[in-house]
């Protein structure tokens, strides 16, 4: 299985600040389509998973352009900029290149 | 706009077999493409994918929990469904079933499944 490695754990943040997430995959998540299916979900306190980014760096519709990917072949990135209230829960990253999908533990993001 | 929705027992005792159902809106899994997913989330913990059903049928299993899946479609129903037998304690979690294409998108709200006797 693929194994993606999340950090941090959790992240402090102030409003209006900025913050990086890394996620780093045990093989590399280019398919052999050329496609590399790594997305990044967020979870609000007691919500389903929401997805954000996927194919590395496309930001899912209605998903702000604070939130940005980056990355290739094995190590990731998502920036969150301008953090609000809203932002607040934890964020996951999921590969789809290869079956069985897998995901990172999660770093939970809070207030400073 | 596209929505997913599990039903499921609740509470079921080990070594039963656990039923769940995905009710869904706003696409067709006879559509090219399109697909469903099986997740699952202990409490506080991480996420594991379980299970995926595409609109040919074909279908993927996570080969760590060997051969207790089983998942199902109902295309005129836009039902999709999950079945996992001799559950334990380790099953108990919040299930959720997503609509999968090139992306997995929405979730649905999760049902909580606990496995006590």
């Amino acid at each position: 299985d693929v194994v993606m490695t999340q950090t941090p754990v959790s992240l402090s943040v102030s409003l209006g600040g900025q913050v990086s997430i890394s996620c780093r995959s045990s093989q590399s998540l280019v398919h052999n389509n050329g496609n590399t299916y790594l997305s990044w979900y967020l979870q609000k306190p007691g919500q389903s998973p929401q997805l954000l980014i996927y194919k590395v760096s496309n930001r899912f519709s209605g998903i702000s352009d604070r939130f940005s990917g980056s990355g290739s072949g094995t190590d990731f990135t998502l920036k969150i900029s301008r953090v609000e209230p809203d932002d607040l829960g934890v964020y996951y990253c999921g590969q789809g290149t290869q079956y069985p999908y897998t995901f990172g533990a999660g770093t939970k993001l809070e207030l400073k | 706009q596209v929505t997913l929705k599990e039903s499921g027992p609740g509470i079921l005792q080990p070594s039963q077999t656990l039923s769940l159902t995905c009710t869904f809106s706003g696409f067709s899994l006879s559509t090219y493409g399109m697909g469903v997913g099986w997740i699952r989330q202990p409490s506080g913990k991480g996420l594991e994918w379980l299970a995926n059903i595409w609109w040919d049928d074909d279908k993927y299993y996570n080969p760590s929990l060997k051969n207790r899946l089983t998942i199902s479609k109902d295309t005129s129903n836009n039902q999709a469904f999950l079945k996992i037998t001799n559950v334990d304690t380790a099953d108990t979690a919040t299930y959720y079933c997503a609509r999968r294409t090139t992306v997995v998108a929405p979730w649905g709200q999760g049902v909580m499944v606990t496995v006590s006797s």
